[in-house]
């Protein structure tokens, strides 16, 4: 079965600019959690979305939105970019809502904001 | 604030020594995760071990748990070259309705 995949693998913008950044999650799995994590951090929680529904919210500003499409994918959305949204932007699917179980991660997006 | 805090933040061995990391954390928690990233990666989940367990293998992974101490460990036997990477541990609380919060990890280097 094919994993957790994200799209584009990079990107480079420039500030005040916006990114949509892609996800899809494995067949069956109908959560699926965006996580940011800067150089030499741990991923941090954005958005968690289970069954089309926002199940959790991290400390993110309202620049960060998301959602997720009837197939189950979802979009990660930043506005008004700034240097500090560099990061890679990774997606995480699982069967059920929730965060008391495994956690499947994509690649990642390599964003970067000059 | 960071939950979970993995120790040490880097460690180097030779091929074929164990490895072990460490991670603390600061409140009650539901279940302990733990994370592999290669290379600014995507992570790889390793184990979960919930808070009434106290020790699990994967492997050549062992796990412990020490609630009374809030703490959790890491043990890779027989480190091979491909096992270079960051491990993260990621606590879960409040019966996992909260989201999963990660320690800054340890850069594991297996020298061969």
């Amino acid at each position: 079965d094919a994993g957790v995949t994200q799209s584009p693998t990079h990107l480079i913008k420039t500030r005040g600019q916006q990114v949509t950044l892609r996800c899809s999650p494995i067949s069956g799995h109908k959560s699926v959690s965006w996580y940011q994590q800067v150089l030499g951090q741990g991923p941090q929680f954005i958005f968690q979305y289970y069954e089309k529904e926002e199940r959790g919210r991290g400390n993110f500003p309202d620049r960060f939105s998301a959602r997720q499409f009837p197939n189950y994918s979802s979009e990660l959305n930043v506005n008004a970019l700034l240097l500090g949204d560099s990061a890679l932007y990774l997606c995480a699917s699982s069967r059920a809502g929730g965060f008391g179980h495994e956690q499947f991660f994509g690649p990642g997006t390599r964003l970067t904001v000059l | 604030s960071q939950q979970g805090e993995e120790d040490p933040q880097a460690l180097s061995i030779q091929e074929g020594e164990n490895a072990t990391m460490n991670c603390s954390y600061k409140t009650s928690i539901n279940n302990l995760q733990w994370y592999r990233q290669n290379s600014g990666r995507g992570l790889v989940h390793l184990i979960l071990i919930r808070s009434n367990e106290r020790e699990k293998h994967s492997g050549r992974l062992r796990v412990t748990l020490d609630t009374s101490k809030k703490s959790s460990s890491l043990l890779i036997t027989a480190s091979r070259a491909a096992d270079t990477a960051s491990y993260f541990c990621a606590t879960d609380v409040n019966s996992g309705n909260t989201p999963l919060v990660f320690g800054k990890g340890t850069r594991l280097s297996v020298i061969a």
